[in-house]
């Protein structure tokens, strides 16, 4: 099956700091990802959603200026939350949907576990 | 604006079939149903999707009803490790997957 992954899958920061989380569909294209997060004992919400060349989407009430994201190639798509602070400390997940086929299934990638300090 | 409704938690004995219900009453006609799951700390995982015809994988069947108003996700012997909160999302084909709170499945020894 189609993978994606996640690095690193667990970062520890201080507040202020910037992070940087990747995510790589490893054996397709992708040229549309999402980027989820999740809060303790809440369903995933999506943040944004990246295509391969162009700017992201980012939902209501998700600041563009603090969760950048870039999607340079078909494989490949960052997320980097800038000036991190405690309330940031999340799980984000990445997905993507592969072009093969009908396009409609997303996978996702294993998480990040983010802790700011 | 739900568009699923799924019990909060369901408990199944190790070996045994665990049958995962989900209403979609407003369920539109070009609208599939897609089943995920995620085990804790982990990214969801994709099960099984489907539009009008039950479908079976090596992890599951989906068994949509005749109006497509309900459908039941099918792990036929269900293991410890398939212990995870279980998600029935509809969507049209290239729409943004959007999450309920799921199902908590609980296999007990």
């Amino acid at each position: 099956g189609a993978v994606v992954s996640q690095h690193p899958s667990r970062v520890i920061c201080k507040s202020g700091t910037s992070v940087k989380i990747e995510c790589r569909s490893l054996d397709f294209q992708a040229t549309t990802m999402f980027w989820y997060r999740q809060f303790p004992k809440q369903s995933l919400m999506l943040m944004a959603t990246s295509n391969e060349g162009s700017k992201a989407t980012y939902e209501q009430g998700v600041e563009k200026d603090k969760f950048l994201i870039n999607h340079a190639s078909l494989t490949l798509s960052t997320l980097t939350v800038t000036s991190a602070h405690p309330e940031d400390s999340s799980f984000y997940i990445c997905s993507a949907r592969s072009d093969a086929g009908g396009g409609e299934t997303q996978y996702f990638g294993p998480g990040t576990r983010l802790l700011v300090l | 604006d739900a568009k699923t409704t799924q019990p909060t938690s369901m408990d199944c004995a190790e070996g045994r079939a665990a049958n995962l219900p989900c209403n979609h009453s407003t369920i539109s006609g070009n609208e599939y149903v897609y089943w995920y799951r995620q085990i804790h700390s982990q990214g969801p995982q994709y099960i099984i999707h489907g539009l009008k015809n039950n479908e079976t994988n090596e992890m599951a069947s989906l068994i949509i009803t005749e109006d497509r108003k309900s459908s039941t996700l099918i792990l036929p012997h269900a293991t410890l490790r398939d212990t995870a909160v279980y998600y029935c999302i509809v969507r049209v084909g290239y729409s943004t997957l959007t999450f309920g709170k799921g199902t908590m499945l609980l296999v007990s020894p």
